[in-house]
């Protein structure tokens, strides 16, 4: 059973196109999270939401928006795509906000803009 | 400005020594600290947490250090093998309670047989 599960694994899309990428995690956690590794490997922090609202939220364009339908989904789509936005993207997930806690990260999104 | 730094891109260790990689970090105090082995194509995968009152935590062949006052975390991977090659991330909180974690550069570890 996977633990934090990310669809698509490869997205390949035209500059100015929309798209959307899910997770969901089985672990029963209540702390959820986007992150955006670059061709540098550098990993960073996009969002946070616990129990389906909104903790983290560092400087984003806000052409990229999380939505959480419940605990165990948060999906991010992102408007007029552009070259920039070519990294991959990994959902994690953990126990509870405000107490230190280990992150179970998902497979990753390679999402490639041309 | 904060800064988490970790030593070389880049480590390449013979096969049963010991490898030592270090987390530097400038303006932060975290409560805790934690490291993680990233494979290529896969995410990351928890490693160790240690805590700023404790000085050291072992698993099995894995030990890690926590110096707040040098504000410094050395990981160590005694008799090394080559399954050990991996990226291995340091992460910090912000003390802030709200789970966000900071990730270093992160140190190639390549373990030559």
């Amino acid at each position: 059973d996977t633990a934090v599960s990310q669809t698509p694994k490869y997205l390949v899309t035209q500059m100015g196109n929309d798209k959307s990428i899910k997770c969901e995690q089985n672990l029963g956690h209540d702390t959820m999270y986007w992150y955006k590794q670059d061709s540098k490997k550098f990993l960073k922090i996009m969002f946070s939401y616990n129990n389906k609202e909104l903790i983290i939220n560092e400087t984003v364009p806000n052409r990229f928006s999380p939505k959480s339908p419940d605990k165990a989904h948060l999906n991010l789509h992102i408007n007029s795509l552009e070259l920039g936005d070519s990294a991959v993207y990994f959902c994690a997930s953990s126990q509870e906000a405000g107490l230190p806690s280990t992150q179970y990260f998902g497979p990753g999104t390679r999402l490639l803009v041309l | 400005s904060q800064k988490i730094e970790q030593n070389s891109e880049a480590l390449n260790i013979q096969e049963g020594k010991t490898a030592t990689l270090t987390c530097n970090y400038t303006n932060y105090s975290p409560a805790y600290l934690q490291w993680y082995r990233q494979d290529p194509g896969r995410g990351p995968v928890f490693l160790l947490l240690i805590r700023e009152n404790e000085k050291e935590k072992r698993k099995e062949r894995l030990k890690v250090t926590f110096d707040t006052t040098l504000k410094q975390s050395l990981f160590h991977i005694t008799a090394s093998q080559p399954a050990d090659s991996a990226t291995y991330l340091c992460a910090l909180d912000n003390n802030f309670g709200n789970e966000k974690l900071t990730f270093g550069t992160g140190t190639r570890l390549t373990i030559i047989p």
